[in-house]
């Protein structure tokens, strides 16, 4: 089936560390992917995403490039900042309507200043 | 994009109670999603709702435990009844775009006590 696994965190970086969290993903075809930030107290709030191989998603200074081959979408940031603290969710679905995301289990990040 | 809301943001509710969760979008959208999120978990889909038409639920998620209406396209009510301590989790509602992207409202955390 299809499926999103995500690195187990929590993640503990100072400030302006360089950040990774690894997502792979299992998909019969071809998903769009995304990378979803929760904020303490809030809602999901999409980060960036990539609908095709090799696309790159950015924003915010987070990065993720689209790995057919090894069926990846790993997010980075060069420096980190104490306000990215939150919960970060890798996901997919697939371009039809109606198809709903389905998410890995969410990575915590903790940045220190 | 879409900014969506829902009501109430929080409640504490009794258990064999039933809690109506509302969902409101700034624009017409044909898909709305309704997710489940329990306390440090990632999120699990209950059901979908295309206006017009029953909702499809998720294996696992039953119609007479969560109703949900779907009366125009910018509205969309989920109700948990007959609570029980393991529903207490946070309810989101998500609505897709016309680019297969999905955007979250802010929850709803629901103890049930």
């Amino acid at each position: 089936g299809n499926s999103v696994t995500q690195m187990e965190g929590p993640v503990t970086l100072s400030e302006e560390a360089f950040l990774t969290i690894n997502c792979t993903y299992t998909a019969t075809g071809y998903p769009s992917l995304f990378w979803y930030v929760q904020y303490p107290g809030e809602g999901l709030q999409l980060l960036l995403k990539a609908t095709k191989a090799d696309d790159k998603g950015s924003n915010k200074g987070f990065e993720a490039t689209y790995r057919k081959e090894t069926t990846s979408f790993h997010l980075e940031k060069g420096s980190v900042q104490v306000s990215d603290s939150a919960v970060y969710f890798c996901a997919l679905t697939f371009n039809q309507a109606g198809t709903a995301l389905i998410f890995g289990k969410g990575t915590t990040l903790s940045v220190s200043s | 994009s879409a900014v969506i809301s829902q009501k109430p943001s929080r409640d504490i509710c009794q258990r064999g109670t039933s809690l109506t969760i509302q969902c409101q979008v700034d624009s017409q959208v044909t898909m709305m999603f309704w997710y489940r999120q329990q306390p440090g978990q990632s999120l699990t889909l209950i059901a979908t709702a295309n206006q017009g038409s029953e909702a499809t639920y998720e294996s696992g998620f039953v119609i007479d435990k969560f109703p949900i209406s779907r009366p125009n396209l910018t509205f969309s009510t989920l109700t948990v009844s007959n609570m029980s301590p393991e529903d207490s989790s946070i309810y989101l509602c998500s609505v897709e775009t016309g680019s297969y992207e999905q955007y979250f409202g802010p929850g709803t955390r629901l103890t049930v006590t």
